[in-house]
């Protein structure tokens, strides 16, 4: 069935080092994809989305990567900051039309 | 600009009472509407969706319900909670171009059931 994972539950980086967050999806008929960021306590926010006729995108200190071939969907986050720890969700547009979310890596951030 | 509320934003509450859980949105029309269910450390699992009054979509079998009496009110309830029931109720919405556009968030709800 449809799936969209992580290849890591936590991912612990240095301040002002760069953050790769991982995540594969199933379907290869999925044709948008989303990043989202969740602070403990509140709801998922938006940083950035990618359409399947790209394979990268750059946002302010973000940038997503998809490779089609291998279905693979990345979040670079350049110079990670303290403010960066949170649970960073996947998301997929599946034919069905709704989303699939994967099940999160937290990001922690050492000082 | 568009923004999203739920209330309440905390609730505890005992076995087998009911749950009325709401959501509104302001700022854009004909919305479409999600209910997801997010358990400690967990992804998010959709529960209900709606792209227009009195049209519910539900996504797994549950305790639960929901209504949309306006078009841009969204409502969970239980007649009667059970235990596992507890999570993080979170309602988003997206544009009615196509229900896999991006969501925007609320706050959500913590619900503890005792």
């Amino acid at each position: 069935g449809e799936s969209v994972g992580l290849h890591l539950p936590t991912l612990s980086v240095q301040e002002g080092d760069n953050s790769i967050i991982n995540c594969a999806y199933s379907n290869s008929a999925s044709d948008y994809f989303i990043w989202y960021k969740q602070e403990s306590g509140k709801g998922p926010q938006f940083i950035i989305d990618i359409r399947s006729n790209m394979d990268k995108r750059q946002g302010q200190r973000v940038t997503v990567l998809l490779n089609k071939t291998v279905k693979h969907l990345s979040l670079q986050i350049a110079a990670t900051q303290p403010g960066d720890s949170a649970v960073y969700f996947c998301a997929e547009n599946s034919n069905t039309g709704k989303l699939i979310f994967g099940q999160g890596t937290t990001l922690q951030v050492k000082p | 600009s568009q923004t999203i509320h739920q209330w309440p934003a905390t609730l505890v509450q005992p076995v087998g009472s009911p749950l009325s859980l709401e959501c509104t949105v302001e700022g854009t029309s004909n919305p479409n509407l999600y209910w997801y269910r997010q358990a400690a450390g967990r992804g998010l699992q959709l529960l209900f969706y709606s792209v227009g009054i009195g049209q519910i979509s539900s996504e797994v079998p549950q305790n639960l319900s929901a209504s949309r009496p306006q078009d841009r009110q969204f409502i969970l309830s239980s007649k009667k909670l059970l235990l596992s029931d507890s999570g993080f109720y979170l309602c988003a919405w997206s544009t009615p171009a196509g229900l896999g556009n991006d969501q925007l968030f609320g706050p959500g709800t913590r619900l503890t059931v005792l």
